[in-house]
């Protein structure tokens, strides 16, 4: 079975620039997390979809940050413009089903991409 | 809110011993996951506990719950080298069992 896909792997760009990073997550999926993962923290959860809804986005900078999940598939986040605070590994993860059975829910992570802004 | 802490946060662990982690939580919640990260790696699950009382065991490592304490441990065996890592508790949130709310991490340095 494959795992969760994410593009780009690495990423520098300058502040005030914009970036954007792709997730493609297990089959058969209906859930998709975005975790921001700072260097030396645990992951901090950015935002969910259920299927191709928003479930929770509070802890999302709305002002910066921007998320998509067309068709209740594939993913994107968006950062424009970028901060210096903003490096970090974006981690997008999938599960079964947040809602569901307690076997549902465990989340797989894809590889992250990591940024760094300068 | 629901809060989540590790420890230790750092572990300098020698070979052939035994060695504990902690993972303490706030509020209710039935379902605790532990997740192993290597250097620029991903987080690869490791454990999914779903039940107070619950114990899991794969090779060096063992993993509990208990819910009334709102502790879950991570116990190692036999410390190997291949063990170097930092591990991750993470609990699911009352809301969505889905959501995840990690603690800071313990990294592990496992040294002859």
């Amino acid at each position: 079975e494959a795992g969760v896909a994410q593009s780009p792997r690495y990423k520098i760009i300058e502040k005030r620039q914009s970036v954007a990073f792709w997730c493609n997550p297990i089959s058969g999926h209906a859930t998709l997390y975005w975790y921001q993962q700072i260097l030396g923290q645990g992951p901090k959860l950015l935002i969910q979809f259920q299927n191709n809804g928003v479930v929770d986005d509070s802890q999302l900078p709305k002002d910066r940050f921007s998320a998509e999940r067309l068709k209740g598939v594939d993913s994107t986040l968006k950062i424009q413009p970028a901060k210096l605070e903003d490096s970090a590994v974006y981690l997008c993860a999938s599960s079964l089903d947040a809602y569901g059975g307690k076997g549902n829910t465990e989340a797989f992570f894809g590889q992250g991409t990591r940024l760094t802004v300068v | 809110e629901l809060k989540v802490e590790q420890n230790p946060l750092f572990l300098s662990m020698q070979e052939g011993k035994n060695y504990t982690i902690y993972c303490n939580y706030s509020t209710t919640s039935d379902r605790l996951y532990w997740y192993r990260q290597d250097p620029g790696k991903s987080l690869e699950s490791l454990f999914v506990l779903l039940s107070n009382g619950a114990v899991k065991q794969e090779g060096r490592l063992m993993a509990s719950l208990d819910t009334k304490a709102r502790l879950s441990t991570l116990h190692i065996t036999a410390a190997v080298h291949d063990l170097s890592a930092t591990y991750f508790c993470a609990v699911g949130r009352t809301d969505s069992w889905g959501k995840l709310q990690f603690g800071a991490g313990t990294q592990v340095v496992v040294t002859p």
